[in-house]
Parts: C-alpha cells; sequence; structure tokens
C-alpha cells in the first residue's frame, strides 16, 4: 500500500524559513496535502497541491512537488511562534477517495 | 458555521466495558470517517461511510464498530475497549468525491485502562 513518511520534529528560530519534507511511494494521488494540526485541536487543511504543479505559493506557504523522486515539501517563510504545530502531508492514491497520512512533523518555533 | 462535533472529548474507562464516541456533522456530506492519532504514526483510519447504510473497513478497524443511520451522524463503538486502544480520534466528513473539503472534528482523547 501507499506508505508516507516524514521526519518527526523540526526546530527552528522565529523568523527563519521552515522547510518540512515528505517522502511517498505512490504517485497516483491527483492532489497532495498539508495539514496543520495545533496543540488540542483538530486538523486544518492548510494547502494542497496538485499533481500536474511543480509549486505553488500561498502568501508565506511554497509547497514544491518532485514528483521523479516523489518528494513533497512544505516552505514557510518567516517562521512565527503562532505556526508551532504538528503538520501532516497527506494523499489519495488511486481513485480510493481515502487520505493517507504522513507520521506528523512537529515544528518548534523559538523565540 | 460549518463543523463536526465529537462527544465526549475526553474519555477515561477501564477495560471492558462499552462505549460510544459520537460524531456529528451540519454539512450534508455524504462521506464520514474515523482515524486515530497515535505518536509516530500519525492517522490511521478506522471506518469510513460514503453514505447512509454504507460503511465499511479502513486500516485498522479491529476492535470498532461503526453505524450510520442518518446521514448528518457516524458513531464509533467500542464494544469491549483494551488499552492498546488509548488514543486520540477523530472524525472527519466531506462530500463524496471532494476530497479538499474535509472537515476534522476536535478530537477524542480516550484512556482505557
Amino acid at each position: 500500500g501507499e506508505d508516507v513518511e516524514q521526519s518527526l520534529f523540526l526546530s527552528v528560530r522565529e523568523g527563519d524559513s521552515s522547510v518540512i519534507n515528505c517522502t511517498y511511494t505512490d504517485s497516483s494521488s491527483t492532489y497532495l496535502y498539508w495539514y496543520k494540526q495545533e496543540p488540542g485541536a483538530g486538523l486544518q487543511l492548510l494547502t494542497y497541491i496538485f499533481s500536474n504543479m511543480d509549486m505553488k505559493q500561498d502568501q508565506r506557504l511554497t509547497v514544491l512537488l518532485n514528483k521523479k523522486d516523489k518528494h513533497l515539501s512544505l516552505r514557510i517563510a518567516d517562521t512565527q511562534t503562532g505556526d508551532s504545530a504538528i503538520y501532516f502531508c497527506a494523499m489519495v492514491p488511486g481513485n480510493t477517495g481515502k487520505l493517507i497520512f504522513g507520521q506528523g512533523t512537529t515544528l518548534q518555533v523559538k523565540p | 458555521e460549518a463543523q463536526v462535533t465529537q462527544n465526549p472529548r475526553y474519555l477515561i474507562t477501564v477495560t471492558g466495558k462499552k462505549l460510544t464516541v459520537t460524531c456529528s456533522q451540519n454539512m450534508n456530506h455524504e462521506y464520514m470517517s474515523w482515524y486515530r492519532q497515535d505518536p509516530g504514526l500519525g492517522l490511521r483510519q478506522i471506518y469510513y461511510s460514503m453514505n447512509v447504510e454504507v460503511t465499511d473497513k479502513g486500516d485498522v478497524p479491529e476492535g470498532y464498530k461503526v453505524s450510520r443511520k442518518e446521514k448528518r451522524n457516524f458513531p464509533l463503538i467500542l464494544e469491549s475497549p483494551s488499552p492498546n486502544q488509548t488514543s486520540l480520534y477523530f472524525c472527519a466528513s466531506r462530500r463524496q468525491g471532494v476530497v479538499d473539503t474535509q472537515y476534522f472534528g476536535p478530537g477524542t482523547r480516550l484512556t482505557v485502562l
């Protein structure tokens, strides 16, 4: 089945850029997603990229998709303490309609 | 306000005592699902439902039951909870065929002693 991998932890200083990485095995997903989970809360869709795109920018967020290497990344520019959260990449392999999540990367932003 | 609600938010129980976690959505979504979140494992799907009276197993269905008698409700039932079901549970819903509009509930933290 689909395997989605993320590193578990990232620590950055406020104002720096953060880059959260995700690798996957099944390249049939039409959309690839980034979800954010703040402490004590549910998951919130942060952004997504269509599989025929290489890059998508949305204010401070930049999503890069390297289909050849099956690598997805989320860059947060000018990281703020409010960005501290767990970030999940997710995708829907084939036409299953089922979201498969990575393990989640905990982003710690130090003042 | 569009939302998915879950109850209870926190629950401590003992092994073998049946419990139900309720989930309700007010968006008339066809598709609903349950996930459990465990450290280092991300979210894993337990069960999902594509519409009323249509349910199917996800990746980790053992020890769980669901029902979908009404479109808005999708309760998760643990007939005989065990300590390995201690976890954080999320209900989610979306319109069928539209993956990018999936809404998550706030989560239920369950501890089984």
